[in-house]
């Protein structure tokens, strides 16, 4: 069964420093989404992405955020200068979109944990 | 504004008990879905079931059974029989039918299931 999949698996960065995390969606997915989860707490949604543009963010996508789809399988989530509260499991999700007027799951991959020191 | 609330921070039975995990929800919208995800100790967040809002029929698929109740906004997760691989951070979530909308998760509920 096709899947998510998501790189590195954990990545520890200094604070302040830039950081890519890599997914790859479905193949055949045209939505892709980033959420956050902080250790022991919920899944948090931060954007989704369509068509090549940000369809939605929330409060926490704020200015050090950016995503971006360099080319036809890859979709990345780029923090600028990281902040010792960035420190988060960091899933990506990717759906087909509609299927016969019908919205399909979210399929998540299996994150990478982000550890800023 | 939606909003998933999932009272039960921690519940733990003995292997083979049936457990019932419970999920309330609020929402304005009169179409949306609600899901449950499974978050075993390794991390990863599996997708269990979809539930639109105009089918309220309860679902069962071998020891997961599902109890969807629009009256009182509530999408409950049963486990029949639990085993020690029960044992995971289950979140329920909601979305807006309309286009691909974020996910709403609740806070979870850890389930320990000890033999």
């Amino acid at each position: 069964e096709p899947e998510v999949t998501q790189t590195p698996s954990h990545q520890v960065t200094q604070m302040g420093q830039e950081v890519i995390l890599r997914c790859v969606p479905i193949s055949n997915h045209l939505y892709f989404y980033w959420y956050r989860q902080i250790l022991g707490q919920k899944v948090e949604f931060l954007v989704s992405f369509y068509n090549n543009e940000i369809s939605e963010k929330s409060e926490i996508f704020d200015d050090q955020f950016s995503v971006e789809r360099p080319d036809g399988s890859n979709f990345t989530l780029k923090i600028r200068s990281t902040k010792l509260e960035d420190s988060a499991m960091y899933f990506c999700a990717s759906s087909p979109g509609q299927l016969f007027g019908d919205n399909q799951p979210q399929h998540f991959g299996d994150g990478t944990r982000l550890s800023i020191l | 504004a939606q909003k998933v609330t999932q009272a039960q921070t921690e519940i733990s039975v003995v292997e083979k008990e049936d457990v019932t995990l419970d999920c309330v929800y609020e929402t304005r919208d009169t179409t949306y879905y609600l899901f449950w995800y499974k978050q075993p100790p390794s991390g990863e967040l599996v997708f269990l079931i979809r539930r639109n809002s105009f089918d309220e029929q309860n679902e069962i698929s071998g020891r997961y059974s599902w109890n969807f109740q629009k009256s009182t906004s509530s999408f409950n997760f049963t486990i029949t029989a639990s085993q020690v691989v029960d044992s995971a951070v289950y979140f329920c979530a909601l979305s807006e039918a309309a286009g691909n909308t974020p996910l709403v998760f609740g806070k979870g509920t850890r389930l320990s299931v000890i033999a």
